[in-house]
């Protein structure tokens, strides 16, 4: 069966440190991939989306890029964060018009 | 741009009683509309409606589709305190990329 992980679940950061968040997808090949955030009372908003290996789009301009070095594998990333990065990350892949999700990654930027 | 609007932002009931989430979308070349579920992290699928007017149920939820007044609506009946989450609406364009654009969720509260 398909699985998504994504870590880590929790974070801390101080402004104008970097980020990297990982999410990898077992049990299937070739998917599309997406980065949502989810910032505290609002919905989720697309960032990112891959359809294959370094291939990337970027919804909305912002502080963050994405990278995605295997086929399995999708990473968000930033040199320097904001204060507005704050918020809940979503890693999801898609199947079949489904969106299935990881966990989630908790990032509080002080 | 592709929208979705959902209404009420947030919701409070008692148990035991029935309640009705909105979704209205603007979307080019609508594909489907998907219901989901967030409680503490990740959400979590509750349908998908691609027809008009066919009703989805599960348990005491349901959702139908009208693709011409474009919006949806999901039903909760006989709400539990289990059912208190935020539910998101996604809708999908035809066009590729399988992209969900999210409406900014009903927080629903079930208080005992």
């Amino acid at each position: 069966s398909q699985t998504i992980h994504q870590w880590p679940a929790t974070l801390v950061q101080p402004v104008g440190s970097p980020l990297s968040l990982e999410c990898t997808v077992e049990g299937t090949s070739n998917p599309n991939l997406y980065w949502y955030r989810q910032a505290a009372g609002r919905g989720l908003q697309l960032l990112f989306y891959s359809v294959g290996i370094g291939q990337i789009s970027s919804e909305v301009p912002q502080n963050l890029s994405a990278s995605r070095p295997q086929d399995r594998q999708f990473i968000l990333s930033s040199k320097k964060l904001l204060l507005s990065d704050s918020g809940f990350y979503l890693c999801a892949w898609n199947s079949a018009g489904e969106l299935f999700f990881g966990e989630g990654s908790r990032l509080t930027v002080l | 741009e592709d929208k979705v609007v959902q209404s009420p932002l947030s919701l409070v009931v008692h148990e035991g009683d029935t309640v009705t989430l909105n979704c209205s979308y603007e979307v080019t070349n609508f594909r489907s509309l998907l219901w989901y579920k967030q409680e503490k992290k990740a959400p979590t699928f509750l349908f998908m409606l691609t027809s008009s007017g066919i009703e989805k149920k599960s348990g005491r939820l349901s959702s139908i589709l009208d693709k011409k007044e474009l919006f949806s609506i999901l039903n909760i009946t006989a709400t539990q305190t289990g059912d208190s989450a935020v539910y998101l609406c996604a809708v999908e364009a035809q066009g590729g990329s399988e992209k969900l654009v999210f409406g900014k969720g009903t927080k629903l509260t079930v208080n005992p």
